[in-house]
């Protein structure tokens, strides 16, 4: 079974940019959640989505947007990038919402300029 | 709400000998799932072990065991005969079991703590 894939694993993007990063979870997953990983703040949830829902929501400001399609692959977009956005993004999927295991893809890594 | 803390920024042990890493939470909530993550140099996340609070019985993988003091609140991990391989950064991690809550689905990481294997 394949793991969880992101696209694109690598983005440059300016001050001012926006961004979208795509997440397919693992077959059968309905759930998707989001981390930004930094060497400053660590991994921080930024949200899940469950059946086209969002269930869960971090702190981090309204830049920071998501969805999810009816096949369960979600994206994230970032709007007016700042620097501080340079990080790792992380998608996690699991089976069900909260009780199973989350399984991680590999990430992408955005530099913001 | 929850918080997770690894005190211990770096760790080093020799191959084949045995290391713990330390996590203690902070939570109000009596049912509950905690986690160690392995990320490598590859930054993939790998799950390594899972306790669930309501079990007393410390969870075991192999040569990756727990030390879960649920009053302490400490969730401590072993790694015995320790391999190159297991050289990554360990991510301690806790997730409600509500269902009913807002943080259902969610991960709160630990700051995590540098492994380095030493042939």
């Amino acid at each position: 079974k394949a793991g969880v894939t992101q696209t694109p694993r690598y983005l440059i993007k300016t001050r001012g940019q926006q961004v979208t990063l795509s997440c397919s979870p693992i077959s059968g997953h309905r759930s998707v959640s989001w981390y930004q990983q930094t060497p400053g703040q660590g991994l921080q949830f930024l949200f899940e989505y469950f059946s086209e829902t969002q269930r869960n929501k971090g702190n981090f400001p309204g830049r920071f947007s998501g969805r999810q399609f009816s096949n369960s692959r979600s994206e994230m977009n970032v709007s007016t990038l700042e620097l501080g956005d340079s990080a790792l993004y992380l998608c996690a999927s699991s089976k069900e919402t909260g009780n199973n295991e989350q399984f991680f893809g590999p990430g992408t890594r955005l530099t913001v300029l | 709400a929850q918080t997770v803390t690894q005190s211990q920024p770096e760790m080093s042990v020799q191959e084949a000998e045995t290391v713990t890493l330390s996590c203690t939470y902070d939570t109000s909530e009596s049912d509950y799932y905690l986690f160690w993550y392995k990320q490598p140099p590859s930054r993939q996340m790998i799950l390594v072990i899972r306790q669930e609070a309501y079990k007393q019985q410390n969870a075991t993988e192999n040569r990756f065991s727990v030390n879960f003091q649920k009053a302490a609140k400490s969730f401590s991990l072993k790694i015995s005969d320790s391999q190159l391989g297991d050289a990554a950064m360990y991510f301690c991690a806790y997730r409600t079991a509500n269902a009913g809550g807002t943080s259902y689905g969610k991960l709160t990481f630990g700051q995590g703590t540098i492994l380095t294997v030493h042939p």
